[in-house]
């Protein structure tokens, strides 16, 4: 089984600053990762994903995210964000043939 | 354009009431699934299909079936629907199930009163 954890449910923050949205997992086979993002009224796309090589991954959008074996983690981060990045972030692990999200982290960017 | 549909987008229904929310995808993708996405739970997977003929349960398929006759369709069905299934509903494909990039579709907002 795999299961993926989202520690924040919300993630307030002001324009411009830095941000990273937390998520750890746990499986008992080799994983793949990926963080998806849901703007208001829409389907979800994804921003990167994690298969093998670089842990860190650059994505969509000035994205990117830092695989951590040892610590089962796989961070989102931006270094600066606009009021355009409010939305709702999934992450999500797929081991055998199921793609397992987190319960989400709603990031709210205000001026 | 590669796109995902589904259809309705909207519908209000009443309990018992026999419904089915269609799902196609026009880029020839072999992996196809549902999801059901509530407030607080995130998304949830109902079923899934390898291709066509081929499918299996997700983590939340209680009271959904579904089909896969062709490639491109992936319908989701609800024999008796219960209040219990209000949700917004996702279906999504991709190339390669385990590591490819699903794409999902516009989501379809159910009721059952």
């Amino acid at each position: 089984a795999q299961s993926v954890t989202q520690l924040d449910s919300q993630v307030p923050v002001f324009e411009e600053a830095p941000v990273e949205l937390r998520c750890n997992y746990s499986s008992s086979v080799s994983v793949y990762l990926f963080w998806y993002v849901q703007y208001p009224n829409q389907g979800l796309q994804l921003l990167l994903k994690y298969l093998s090589g670089s842990t860190l991954v650059k994505g969509i959008n000035g994205f990117e995210a830092e695989f951590n074996k040892s610590q089962t983690s796989f961070h989102l981060r931006k270094p600066s964000v606009h009021i355009s990045d409010t939305a709702e972030y999934f992450c999500a692990v797929i081991g055998y043939s199921t793609l397992t999200f987190g319960k989400g982290t709603m990031l709210l960017v205000s001026p | 354009e590669a796109q995902v549909t589904q259809n309705p987008r909207y519908l209000i229904t009443v309990t018992g009431k026999k419904l089915t929310v269609t799902c196609s995808q026009n880029m020839n993708h072999e992996y196809m699934s549902w999801y059901r996405q509530d407030p607080g739970l995130g998304l949830r997977q109902i079923y899934y299909s390898m291709n066509v003929e081929v499918t299996d349960k997700g983590d939340v398929p209680e009271g959904y079936k579904v089909s896969r006759k062709e490639k491109r369709n992936f319908p989701l069905i609800l024999e008796s629907p219960s209040p219990n299934q209000t949700s917004l509903y996702f279906c999504a494909s991709s190339s390669d199930s385990g590591t490819g990039t699903q794409y999902f579709g516009p989501g379809t907002r159910l009721l059952v009163l």
